[in-house]
């Protein structure tokens, strides 16, 4: 499968604890993005890549929550101190911008957080 | 980015055409409309993207008027997998250049 992968696809955690999230986007693509989704809704941005420089960051991603993506290819997303709050499908996406990419962005699966 | 309007939810029955309208008055000359689709638990799906007239895929139809303040996702003979949310995203340049802002998208319920 050549698509976006995302790991873990659930995490049941406990309120205080800290979660690290993987992604490994399409091999090609330069540009990773992270969105966050809780039931009923829609997703929200947190922060996107372009190769390994965060470019943006949403007020929504509080001094809890870090992005990485060191080498330009993968990507963790670790929250800190987790709150039941932080409970949602946290989505990965990929897309390559320029080079005659279509800039059409490609989810993952998603990793479901649970925090108790 | 423009803000968009859905309706929340829809029922159709298989086999029948579903037309999606979305407004977006706030639209702005370099902004694209794009469509996305979401089964449960999965991560959303492009469908299809347009600037203005007509565009068609293999999956969908999005039609947009001149003034470009709506748009309009068509589905034609619908299956019962086709149950899913559908966003509707207006961003400047193809496809959203930096991020896309969804909104709560509208739940498509098709009945046997």
């Amino acid at each position: 499968d050549t698509g976006v992968s995302q790991d873990p696809r659930h995490k049941i955690t406990k309120r205080g604890q800290n979660v690290t999230f993987r992604c490994d986007p399409i091999s090609e693509h330069n540009r990773l993005y992270w969105y966050r989704q809780t039931l009923g809704q829609g997703p929200e941005f947190l922060t996107y890549f372009q190769n390994e420089a965060q470019l943006e960051k949403s007020r929504l991603l509080s001094d809890r929550f870090s992005a990485e993506r060191p080498k330009g290819s993968f990507s963790t997303l670790e929250i800190q101190r987790t709150e039941q709050g932080d409970s949602a499908m946290y989505l990965c996406a990929s897309s390559l911008v320029g080079a005659g990419g279509s800039n059409e962005q490609f989810f993952g699966p998603g990793t479901r957080l649970t925090v108790l | 980015l423009a803000k968009t309007t859905q309706p929340i939810s829809m029922d159709s029955y298989e086999g029948q055409e579903v037309n999606i309208t979305c407004s977006h008055n706030n639209i702005a000359t370099n902004d694209y409309i794009t469509w996305y689709q979401q089964f449960p638990s999965q991560g959303p799906r492009f469908i299809i993207q347009g600037y203005k007239t007509k565009v068609t895929n293999e999956v969908a139809s999005l039609f947009i008027p001149a003034d470009r303040k709506s748009s309009t996702l068509s589905l034609p003979r619908v299956s019962l997998s086709d149950t899913a949310v559908y966003y509707c995203l207006v961003g400047e340049g193809s496809g959203g250049y930096n991020k896309l802002i969804f909104g709560a998208g509208t739940r498509l319920a098709v009945h046997p």
